[in-house]
């Protein structure tokens, strides 16, 4: 079992639609969670980071993470086009990062 | 803030050369720089941690010989890629951490290396 879990996709929705991203894992010495976005040939972006249970805004973003269950997500509001990219979970402990495989997500316009 | 730059974007070198690829972060000294390689269609994989004037401490199965990788100063770390073969061709991601932030990475934009 891989210590953190992500469907692959990949993720098709139309211009406007709420998005929502998850990953589970197993390792409870997890203690930060992590949402990067990457782009065809480019290095990963944060865009969300957060070390508690519960939820955390920015913008159009909204990161949620339930340590009891081990499971977190990413909500895109109002998705748009150039939100179309691969979109990655990562947590940590000790400093080193592990990822989930990442999602490939497509905003239809 | 938090910016990391790689050089170069994109290489092609010939079977046996050896190559070296530079992350700088711009903005931050970075205490720890981390070097990841990532297949097509797949996530990042660690290939080895640095810390400023230490050695680096690579993962399992990375061979230390053919991926040397030096941190010699707090924004500047390099990977050399020695005797390159067709199979070392990836996309190596560097990743920097600072002082302030240790528990987050702040990534370059990559290096695409064809070994042909």
């Amino acid at each position: 079992q891989k210590e953190v879990e992500q469907d692959p996709g990949p993720l098709s929705v139309p211009e406007g639609a709420i998005v929502s991203l998850n990953c589970t894992y197993s390792n409870s010495a997890f203690q930060y969670f992590m949402w990067y976005r990457q782009y065809s040939r480019k290095g990963p972006e944060l865009l969300m980071y957060t070390y508690s249970s519960g939820n955390k805004e920015d913008g159009r973003f909204t990161a949620q993470v339930d340590k009891s269950s081990k499971y977190i997500s990413l909500f895109i509001r109002d998705s748009q086009p150039s939100d179309s990219a691969t979109y990655l979970c990562a947590m940590s402990a000790n400093q080193k990062l592990v990822f989930g495989q990442g999602t490939r997500l497509t905003i239809n316009p | 803030g938090a910016v990391v730059s790689q050089h170069p974007s994109r290489v092609i070198c010939k079977s046996g050369t050896s190559v070296k690829i530079e992350c700088r972060s711009l903005d931050f000294q970075a205490t720890t720089m981390f070097w990841y390689r990532q297949f097509p269609k797949q996530s990042l994989m660690l290939m080895a941690t640095s810390n400023e004037g230490s050695k680096a401490t690579y993962e399992q199965g990375v061979e230390k010989d053919k991926f040397l990788i030096n941190h010699a100063s707090l924004t500047l770390s390099t990977l050399t890629v020695t005797s390159a073969h067709p199979e070392d061709s990836s996309f190596y991601i560097c990743s920097a951490s600072s002082i302030s932030s240790t528990d987050t990475q702040y990534f370059g934009p990559g290096t695409r290396l064809t070994v042909l």
